[in-house]
């Protein structure tokens, strides 16, 4: 059964970068497409990103400017850096794997990491 | 961007009652459309994908249907556990992919 776990600070101070792991048990990280999805307090879902095994990644254009999503075959895990931190970028954040059946949909998902910036 | 857009925001049946939620598209998405459950604290569930494919541990109380601009998701029976908030979402474009604002389907 895979399981996806994020990881890092659930603190981080304005204009400094938000930096939160995700790492895959149950199956290789090689096999799929892997993304990152945020949700505010009390709001909707949207999309960050996603990534690939070979890199190949592909962000929302309204945050690409600030995200980086990487990822390291090694460890079996994907990584979000979100740049220049501001209130807006409060929220539940969530790692996700790309289905085997229909690619852009999303049929595992980690718990969500609820990170607030703050000073 | 392509966007979603679900009615009603909310919903207030009865245990057993059938429940309809629509999900409409500012433009056609063909079937490229998943829906999600989402329980309160927890993460999104995948419940149907391709529009209408059931997703492998899935109730067959819920269906989805549609193609183009105009999709709906249907709960045959709604049961104590179905109480939560439903999401659409299009995979036509990945730039970005997107999300409806949710129906919260609540206790009546």
């Amino acid at each position: 059964q895979v399981q996806l776990q994020e990881s890092g600070p659930g603190l981080v101070k304005p204009s400094e970068t938000l930096s939160l792991t995700c790492t895959v048990s149950g199956g290789s990280i090689r096999d799929y497409y892997w993304t990152w999805i945020r949700q505010p307090p009390g709001k909707g879902l949207e999309w960050i990103g996603y990534i690939y095994y070979s890199g190949n990644s592909n962000y929302n254009p309204s945050l690409k400017s600030r995200v980086t999503i990487s990822v390291d075959t090694s460890k079996n895990q994907f990584s979000l850096k979100v740049s220049s931190a501001t209130a807006a970028d409060t929220a539940v954040y969530y790692c996700a794997r790309h289905s085997a059946y229909s690619q852009g949909a999303f049929d595992y998902w980690g718990q969500g990491t609820l990170v607030t910036v703050s000073s | 961007d392509i966007q979603m857009t679900q009615s009603p925001s909310t919903l207030s049946p009865s245990v057993g009652d059938r429940v309809t939620i629509t999900c409409r598209a500012s433009q056609s998405i063909s079937s490229w459309l998943a829906w999600y459950q989402q329980r309160p604290g927890k993460a999104p569930k995948l419940l149907i994908y391709k529009a209408s494919s059931l997703e492998s541990g899935v109730p067959s109380r819920f269906s989805g249907s549609g193609s183009g601009t105009e999709f709906t998701l249907t709960i045959s029976s709604l049961q104590p556990d179905d109480f939560a908030t439903y999401y659409c979402q299009q995979y036509s474009s990945y730039s970005p992919l997107t999300f409806g604002g949710g129906t919260k389907v609540e206790i009546k």
